[in-house]
């Protein structure tokens, strides 16, 4: 079966510009977060999904951060005016319920200039 | 809030036993995880304890002690394959008690 997918893998932006990046999870798994890796650091979780249940949002670090899931399928995080500090890797991952192993995606490097 | 501790570069030579160590603090605790990463890769879980004691899963072998706030990672027979980031990380009461907060990760290179 098919693992978390992410899209793009790499994205290059010029500052102020807006990004979307998106997240494929397992299928059939309630719980989707967002993570960001700044080079040779840990994760910094961002936004967590629980089926229909309201998001946690409490890792988002400013409101130019938002994040959208549908359902218990696709989720996009949007960057708004992006600037050079959100430079990083970011990382999806999926699981079943929400209390056991999380699977990560491949990540969306994304550069912004 | 919470913090997670765990040494920054570790080496050791193929064959050989190493162990990471892990420490925390948590408001609440449900667990303790850890995930390797190789890099440029996404990080693959491990293990988990949620409960005192060890977890063995082949090579790798995980322990936690609650009352110490402790836990660590265990690498027997290393491999030049292992050479990786490894990161530990607590499920808690904050938040939603859903979250994982990680530890800044632990480098290991494993030398010829």
């Amino acid at each position: 079966g098919a693992g978390v997918s992410q899209s793009p893998s790499n994205k290059v932006t010029e500052k102020g510009k807006d990004v979307e990046l998106r997240c494929d999870p397992i299928s059939g798994h309630t719980a989707l977060y967002w993570y960001r890796q700044r080079l040779g650091q840990g994760l910094e979780f961002l936004i967590y999904f629980q089926g229909n249940s309201a998001p946690d949002k409490s890792g988002l670090p400013s409101d130019r951060f938002s994040a959208e899931r549908t359902g218990e399928s696709v989720s996009t995080l949007t960057i708004q005016r992006t600037q050079q500090e959100d430079s990083a890797v970011y990382l999806c991952a999926s699981s079943p319920q929400g209390t056991g192993p999380q699977y990560f995606g491949p990540g969306t490097r994304l550069t912004v200039l | 809030g919470q913090s997670l501790e765990q040494p920054s570069e570790v080496t050791a030579v193929e064959g050989a036993i190493v162990q990471i160590n892990c420490t925390y603090q948590t408001s609440g605790f449900y667990g303790l995880s850890w995930y390797q990463q190789h890099d440029g890769g996404a990080p693959t879980f491990l293990s988990y304890n949620a409960l005192d004691g060890l977890e063995e899963t082949g090579r790798f072998s995980s322990f936690l002690s609650r009352s110490d706030s402790y836990g660590y990672l265990l690498l027997q027979e290393l491999q030049m394959k292992d050479s990786a980031s490894y990161f530990c990380a607590v499920r808690d009461a904050s938040g939603s008690a859903r979250q994982l907060t990680f530890g800044s990760g632990t480098q290991l290179t494993v030398l010829p």
